[in-house]
């Protein structure tokens, strides 16, 4: 099974910060890596698919990077409704394996 | 609208059986595979398994095989995940979620249906 590495576990910031989340994939999934928020007591969001695509309807602050088995996912200005927790999700090959996820506290 | 309905909250008893279900709407059900999701009290999500309604071909992750049974009924477009004798240790939050999108990315997800099995 391929194995899905997220860091970090969690992370405390503020309004109008940058915030980077990583995710390293234990063998090489061909871009197929997609990120998702979870709110508390609702179903995860798709955000991001195929690494770097913005799903319909998602803000542009959201933005998803790759360079071969490591991903990045970026918040270029945090909003209050991003505070939430993030999971990254490769879909190359099944089980379809979630990296650990990460939750956004505010600082 | 694209929707997957789940059925409603679960209180069962260890060695009980059970079945859930996730019901789509909104689209061709047999188009995209349909998956089931787990999330333990507190936890991160774990991909269970998923199937093509289509022909019922089936993929289930290692950790799931032989504890739960997926499986779909395309004439009424409604997918299920079944367990033939529950633990406690199967307390948790079961999501259905259509994996539609580019990459096979899960792009529609049920509302979680809360199972909780105690004595």
């Amino acid at each position: 099974d391929i194995q899905m590495t997220q860091s970090p576990s969690s992370l405390s910031a503020s309004v109008g910060d940058r915030v980077t989340i990583t995710c390293r994939a234990s063998q090489n999934i061909n871009n197929y890596l997609n990120w998702y928020q979870q709110k508390p007591g609702k179903a995860p969001n798709l955000l991001i698919y195929a690494a770097s695509s913005l799903q319909s309807g998602v803000p542009s602050r959201f933005s998803g990077s790759a360079s071969g088995t490591d991903f990045t996912l970026t918040i270029s200005s945090l909003q209050p409704e991003d505070f939430a927790t993030y999971y990254c999700q490769q879909s190359y090959s099944p089980p379809y394996t979630f990296g650990q996820g990460t939750n956004l506290e505010i600082k | 609208e694209v929707q997957l309905v789940q059925s409603g909250v679960e209180v069962k008893k260890p060695g009980e059986s059970l079945e859930i279900s996730c019901k789509g709407s909104g689209y061709s059900f047999t188009t995209y595979w349909i998956g089931w999701v787990r999330q333990l009290p507190g936890k991160g999500l774990e991909w269970m398994g998923i199937i093509n309604p289509g022909d019922s071909d089936t993929r289930y992750n290692s950790s799931f095989q032989g504890q739960v049974i997926i499986s779909a009924d395309k004439s009424i477009s409604t997918a299920y995940l079944h367990w033939t004798s529950l633990k406690a240790s199967d307390t948790a939050i079961y999501y259905c979620a259509r994996q539609g999108g580019g990459s096979v990315s899960i792009d529609y997800w049920g509302q979680g249906t809360l199972v909780t099995v105690s004595s």
